[in-house]
């Protein structure tokens, strides 16, 4: 079992829908990262969260340290929020990469 | 704002040859750190370092070595190369180490091994 999971793997949405990507991990973690990697191969970090929730433009994280679980939300998707989306967690300083989850949303 | 910097960013090598990766954090970053993601995988810690010295070891063949200067920047040097060493690598820095710090990644070295 991964340390780090992602669901769902695969997801399309029309232009304009709520997305929601789901992750949990099994690690005891002090903070999580949700990274953007486009088609091109860079990653970006979207957030580092450690407690409740961060908001940046259409994008929201949250995150609940008891459950061992995060949310990334969408509002709003658009065609260029197409990328896969990785939830990472540290393990001592280094990180530890989920599966990604591919998003590709159409007009 | 400055942000990390990888060179090259694409390199193709033969079988057996050697490559030197290179990593230049953002400016006032102490610590890099060193990923490999294969062709669709998810990225895979090699290496890191903290102050010029080695900090963590991951899934880092022998082959392979890293070290970081006296200007922070790291190099990656990659010995016998082998067609599954085909991968897109990463470098991040950080400001310190840590599990609260963010990890600020570079753009990737896609290394092709033909």
């Amino acid at each position: 079992k991964n340390e780090v999971e992602q669901s769902p793997q695969n997801l399309t949405a029309q232009e304009g829908e709520f997305i929601t990507i789901n992750c949990s991990y099994s690690v005891g973690i002090s903070a999580l990262h949700w990274l953007q990697q486009h088609p091109g191969g860079g990653i970006v970090s979207l957030f580092m969260l450690s407690s409740g929730k961060k908001k940046h433009g259409r994008l929201i994280a949250t995150i609940n340290i008891q459950e061992k679980h995060s949310s990334l939300h969408i509002t709003a998707s658009h065609p260029r929020d197409s990328a896969v989306y990785i939830c990472a967690v540290p393990n001592t300083d280094k990180l530890i990469f989920g599966t990604g989850t591919r998003l590709q949303v159409f007009p | 704002a400055a942000g990390v910097i990888q060179s090259p960013r694409h390199l193709i090598k033969e079988k057996r040859e050697t490559a030197t990766l290179k990593c230049y954090p953002i400016p006032r970053h102490d610590t890099v750190y060193w990923y490999q993601q294969g062709p669709g995988q998810d990225p895979q810690f090699l290496i890191s370092f903290y102050e010029k010295m080695q900090s963590d070891k991951g899934s880092i063949p022998d082959r392979f070595s890293a070290q970081q200067f006296s200007d922070y920047h790291s190099e990656l040097n990659m010995s016998s190369l082998e067609l599954g060493d085909s991968a897109l690598y990463f470098c991040a820095s950080s400001p310190d180490r840590g599990h609260l710090n963010e990890q600020f990644f570079g753009p990737g070295t896609r290394l092709t091994v033909l």
